[in-house]
């Protein structure tokens, strides 16, 4: 099993549409957790962080439930520019040590 | 100014060769990785670097070796070039809190790299 899990996708939706994703992780040491985005042909870059209450960037809300082990990103009234790939990291206790997982592939379309 | 710059952005070259690749942030963060984005898009961590110490070493060839002359820099070096090396590879640095817990991690534009 991965240690990080995501929906493979892709998600092809038209612009307007309020699109989520899942992603599941598996070591209950995991400490922090985050989404990621990255353009074709570009580097990774923090979306945004994930906390237990939840937490909200505009059209974006993420949601964690370490119960669960299981993170969540809404993203409402998707624009053109929000196709990417999005990626699910988790970091584990201790320096250095992130995992990602596979990402989901998101297409929003006219 | 580039917070996480990478040298060359693209690199062909043959099998069996030597190459190297080279990272440097100027951020100020005590943690250094590469990462290996191979042609299914999956981004797989190989090394890294705290305080110039390794600390990850991912299941990587030993054909792969990093060398962190300083906090600021993390470089690669492949020896013998293998097809199955053509990837593209990111450098990424971030300052993670004592203990671990919560920090981003930067990463650079990425080297595409080609073994022909």
């Amino acid at each position: 099993r991965k240690e990080v899990e995501q929906d493979p996708g892709p998600f092809n939706v038209p612009e307007g549409a309020t699109v989520a994703f899942n992603c599941t992780y598996s070591n209950s040491a995991s400490q922090s957790f985050f989404w990621y985005r990255q353009d074709c042909r570009k580097e990774p870059k923090l979306l945004m962080s994930v906390y237990s209450s939840g937490n909200e960037d505009g059209r974006f809300t993420a949601q964690l439930n370490r119960a669960s082990q299981y993170i969540s990103l809404l993203i409402r009234d998707s624009k053109l520019s929000d196709s990417a790939t999005y990626l699910c990291v988790v970091n584990l206790r201790g320096a250095g040590k992130s995992t990602f997982g596979d990402g989901t592939t998101l297409t929003v379309k006219p | 100014d580039t917070a996480v710059s990478q040298t060359p952005k693209y690199l062909v070259t043959q099998m069996g060769n030597d190459k190297s690749i080279k990272c440097e942030q100027n951020l100020g963060h005590d943690t250094m990785y590469w990462y290996k984005q191979d042609s299914k898009k999956f981004l797989k961590i190989m090394f890294s670097y705290n305080n110039k110490e390794l600390i990850i070493n991912e299941t990587v060839p030993n054909r792969f070796s990093p060398k962190s002359p300083d906090k600021a820099h993390l470089n690669l070096h492949i020896n013998s070039l293998e097809l199955g090396d053509s990837a593209v590879y990111f450098c990424a640095s971030s300052q993670v809190p004592m203990g671990g817990g919560h920090y981003e991690q930067y990463f650079g534009p990425g080297t595409r790299l080609t073994v022909t």
